[in-house]
């Protein structure tokens, strides 16, 4: 079965640093994309960006640019999602994705990250 | 301020069509054939409903389909059922800068 299962749910302060986790499974790791996708509480989708983990090239959404990093490990077929320091405004669950050539196939069970002082 | 914009509700009852419709620019919808919709059920992950503006993935319904013209996209469901109560999102590719884009989101009620 194709998957993506993701890291469980943080609780974190503003400044603390983070990285969330993505292992995919059923299917050839370094042959697609992976992506992230932001959910505010109560809010819509919000592209972040994606990388492909067969030779890391990374491209960033111009809103997500600066302010996160995504990264691979392609020996243990999982991808990350890393904050320096961590805001208020970060708190959302966070879904990674299978990026096909069009469409975002397959998506994760969501990571939720919650930032409170 | 989302870059697609889709309306915040629709609504039907059991057995009747609706059309959600994503409405973009001629950088993003109108000038791809890359839009795809999402549904969302509360609690879970988004899934696949269409992708390549009008092609449906393994096991999704032919009660789901899309279309497009110009800078607007539609998601129509027919024979609307309780199940599709759900939120639904497009998506589309916007070029090598932004790379993808999506709506808003629409909530689908079924009466």
């Amino acid at each position: 079965e194709v998957q993506l299962v993701q890291s469980g749910a943080e609780v974190k302060k503003p400044g603390e640093s983070l990285k969330i986790s993505c292992k995919g499974s059923g299917y050839s790791f370094t042959s697609y994309w992976i992506g992230w996708v932001r959910q505010m509480p109560g809010k819509g989708l919000e592209w972040m960006g994606i990388i492909y983990p067969g030779d890391s090239d990374t491209r960033y959404s111009p809103s997500f640019q600066g302010q996160v990093t995504i990264s691979a490990d392609k020996s243990i077929s999982t991808a990350y999602l890393q904050w320096s320091s961590l805001k208020a405004s970060d708190t959302a669950m966070y879904y990674c994705v299978r990026h096909t050539s069009d469409a975002f196939d397959i998506w994760g069970q969501g990571t939720m990250v919650t930032v409170s002082s | 301020q989302s870059a697609l914009t889709q309306p915040r509700s629709v609504s039907g009852s059991p057995g009747q069509s609706v059309t959600i419709s994503c409405t973009g620019t001629s950088s993003d919808v109108g000038g791809y054939n890359y839009v795809s919709w999402y549904q969302q059920h509360p609690g879970k992950a988004p899934k696949l409903m269409i992708y390549d503006v009008s092609k449906r993935p393994s096991g999704v319904p032919d009660r789901f389909s899309g279309s497009k013209s110009g800078n607007t996209a539609s998601l129509t469901i027919s024979g609307l059922q309780a199940e599709d109560e759900a939120d639904y999102y497009c998506c589309s590719y916007a070029g090598s800068y932004t790379l993808w884009v999506f709506g808003g989101g629409t909530k689908l009620t079924v009466l």
